[in-house]
């Protein structure tokens, strides 16, 4: 056990829907990043948030976005869905961030969407 | 930009064999390397990291691998694998101009046979 948790564990849902996926960091953590896992893609980060504000985004679709709230849980929120974006969705965090040095990532379990 | 090339989609092997799974990246720039292990129905969980050093990096549940700058290689291996070891492997790179940023390769799956 990491010590991200993430939910729902499953999401299924329609095309066209809006969906908010959840994760709580590490306690202590301030740092969480989010990753997509597809049958095409693979595993790509999405986007990091650092203390509350954006510090990094990867591939991640104009349909997406994030934040990180005072208690530092961060919220991905997916909308317009579409079939391609069935996928394993990971959180994961480190204690801090910093360009150049080396923070360690403890992943979430994930939580897979499902769109029909 | 940078990426991470795993060779093998899938590797068979018997237990108590040993077992090498490759991995090339690509970076014109010096990088931090990383070799992560996905159970099933599982999150990732971090075997093992080179940052500097010496280039044999040792991680965890008997795993070692070896970063070769001129074959811009970073090859898992492990001298005697076990049931216990089926999952996924990724191999990852971190960004240079951001180090929190992971690439990762496609994966390779490790089944391991009685």
């Amino acid at each position: 056990d990491s010590g991200v948790t993430q939910t729902p564990k499953h999401l299924i849902t329609a095309t066209g829907q809006r969906v908010t996926l959840r994760c709580s960091p590490r306690s202590g953590d301030l740092s969480v990043y989010w990753y997509q896992q597809s049958l095409d893609q693979g595993l790509q980060f999405l986007i990091q948030y650092y203390n509350g504000e954006e510090r990094a985004k990867g591939n991640i679709l104009e349909r997406f976005s994030a934040q990180q709230f005072p208690d530092l849980h961060s919220e991905l929120n997916l909308s317009s869905l579409e079939l391609g974006d069935s996928a394993l969705y990971f959180c994961a965090s480190s204690p801090q961030a910093g360009r150049g040095s080396y923070n360690e990532q403890f992943f979430g379990p994930g939580t897979r969407l499902t769109v029909l | 930009a940078q990426s991470v090339t795993q060779l093998d989609s899938q590797v068979p092997v018997f237990e108590e064999a040993p077992v090498e799974l490759r991995c090339n990246y690509s970076s014109s720039v010096s990088v931090y390397l990383f070799w992560y292990v996905q159970y099933p129905n599982q999150g990732l969980q971090l075997l093992l990291k080179y940052l500097s050093g010496s280039t044999l990096v040792k991680g965890i549940n008997g795993f070692e691998a070896e970063f070769n700058k001129s074959q811009t290689s970073f090859h898992l291996r492990k001298p005697s694998v076990h049931i216990s070891d089926t999952a996924e492997y990724f191999c990852a790179v971190s960004d240079p101009w951001n180090t929190d940023k992971l690439i990762f390769g496609t994966g390779t799956r490790l089944q391991v046979f009685p």
